[in-house]
């Protein structure tokens, strides 16, 4: 089956500096990739998805880039705001016509926090 | 508002006891999935169900049971097998086949005593 190994576990940053979170996965058929960001009590909320047929795809301050071949996708955090912290996971899933059925493989999650 | 719930937020229970986590969504969302969080760990997949009466074992079934009975329901039973029960139990949802993100509830924080 799938795995996902998610790095770093923790990550502290200032704020306004950049955050990058790197995920690596080893089912070459995963083509769906989406990143969840969680807060303290609550479920994970997506904030940012790629599929294997693009390899960036940006909204406003988050990024996503995907190497296919390499098999490692990662997340890019620009312009870091207090609010950015959080427990972040990335996934990969096996979606349209595959076996899995949206059935989403996580990383081990990082905790980001950003220092005012 | 559409969304999915699940309660109760928190859950007390003695050893050896089963216990029912509900978890219930108007999304009009066919496929439905249980989740195990630990700390330090990613979510870790214990059943999902593509449409109702039927459903499938994740990665962690062992020591759980659920029901699809209704569309909008997706109960799962913690049974007195589940050697660890203690955790943070997240319920999701997404809408089908090619619909790719999965919604998540608040989550259910059970602590076996």
């Amino acid at each position: 089956g799938e795995n996902v190994e998610q790095h770093p576990s923790t990550l502290s940053v200032q704020e306004g500096d950049s955050a990058v979170i790197k995920c690596t996965y080893s089912d070459s058929a995963s083509n769906y990739f989406p990143w969840y960001k969680q807060e303290l009590g609550k479920g994970p909320q997506l904030i940012i998805d790629i599929r294997s047929n693009v390899g960036e795809k940006k909204d406003q301050r988050i990024a996503v880039t995907l190497n296919k071949t390499a098999k490692h996708f990662s997340l890019h955090i620009t312009e870091t705001q207090p609010e950015d912290s959080a427990v972040y996971f990335c996934a990969a899933s096996i979606q349209a016509g595959g076996t899995s059925y949206g059935k989403l493989t996580f990383g081990q999650g990082t905790i980001l926090t950003v220092h005012p | 508002d559409g969304g999915i719930t699940q309660s109760p937020k928190y859950l007390f229970r003695k050893e050896g006891q089963n216990v029912t986590l509900s978890c219930e969504q108007n999304l009009n969302h066919d496929a439905m999935y249980w989740y195990r969080q630990d700390p330090g760990q990613g979510l870790r997949l214990i059943y999902y169900s593509q449409i109702v009466n039927d459903f499938q074992k994740g990665d962690i079934a062992e020591g759980y049971s659920v029901s699809r009975e209704k569309k909008e329901s997706f109960p799962l039973t913690v049974t007195s097998a589940q050697k660890n029960p203690t955790a943070f139990y997240l319920c999701a949802s997404s809408s089908g086949r090619d619909a790719n993100e999965q919604f998540f509830g608040p989550g259910t924080r059970l602590t076996v005593l």
